[in-house]
């Protein structure tokens, strides 16, 4: 059982379009992050949030955390090319950063 | 900066075989730490490291060994391999490995056991 559930799956979309992708767990976490993996290479950190309720911005990317700390999501507006990637949340678990399985957005152009 | 460094890139195996993926960071971080994905299954961790000389299991430690002798180095082995152990391999690194520090990957290790 994941202890993070991303979803969806898979996203494919044409350019221009806006989506979100949501990462759910059934327990309470203290923050979470957002990675971005592109093919052949390591995740990068796109955000870490930390309080309940919290929105932040990067860019065309729209991260939201949860007002009771379970959830989050992240939503992309007038996707791009470049934003295809694998999207990776994690939350902390005392020393450890698990993972949740991921989104793996295709954007057409 | 280099930041994170694995090594190999690719590597094949035959089943029984043993080997050891390198990990090295030139950040001066305190915490490193081992991951393998699986298609479908995200990043699960394998052993992570506070500091030197201090290592412990995550959440996949089964047929895999570390070892922190120096801050810079962590590498991973593997003494029998089997081929559940087929999977991209990548190292992390974080300055103090508390619950809001970023992880700096490496490029991963691409291992297939047969």
């Amino acid at each position: 059982t994941q202890l993070l559930e991303q979803s969806p799956q898979f996203l494919s979309i044409q350019e221009g379009e806006n989506l979100t992708v949501y990462c759910n767990s059934s327990s309470v976490f203290s923050s979470l992050q957002w990675y971005r993996q592109e093919p052949g290479e390591g995740p990068v950190l796109l955000v870490t949030v930390v309080t309940g309720g919290e929105v932040k911005k990067l860019k065309r990317l729209t991260f939201q955390f949860g007002d009771a700390r379970k959830d989050s999501s992240l939503h992309i507006t007038a996707a791009q090319p470049g934003d295809t990637g694998l999207y990776l949340c994690a939350r902390d678990r005392g020393n450890k950063l698990v993972f949740g399985a991921g989104t793996i957005l295709r954007v057409k152009s | 900066n280099a930041g994170v460094t694995q090594t190999p890139k690719f590597q094949v195996l035959k089943t029984g075989q043993s080997m050891t993926l390198q990990c090295a960071q030139d950040m001066n971080h305190e915490y490193m730490s081992w991951y393998r994905q699986d298609p479908g299954m995200g990043l699960r961790l394998i052993h992570y490291s506070v500091g030197a000389g201090i290592t412990d299991q995550g959440e996949v430690p089964n047929g895999y060994n570390v070892s922190r002798s120096t801050t810079e180095d962590f590498p991973l082995r593997l003494l029998s391999a089997a081929p559940s152990q087929t999977s991209v391999y990548f190292c992390a690194s974080s300055k103090t490995g508390s619950n809001t520090g970023e992880l700096f990957f490496g490029e991963g290790s691409r291992l297939t056991v047969l």
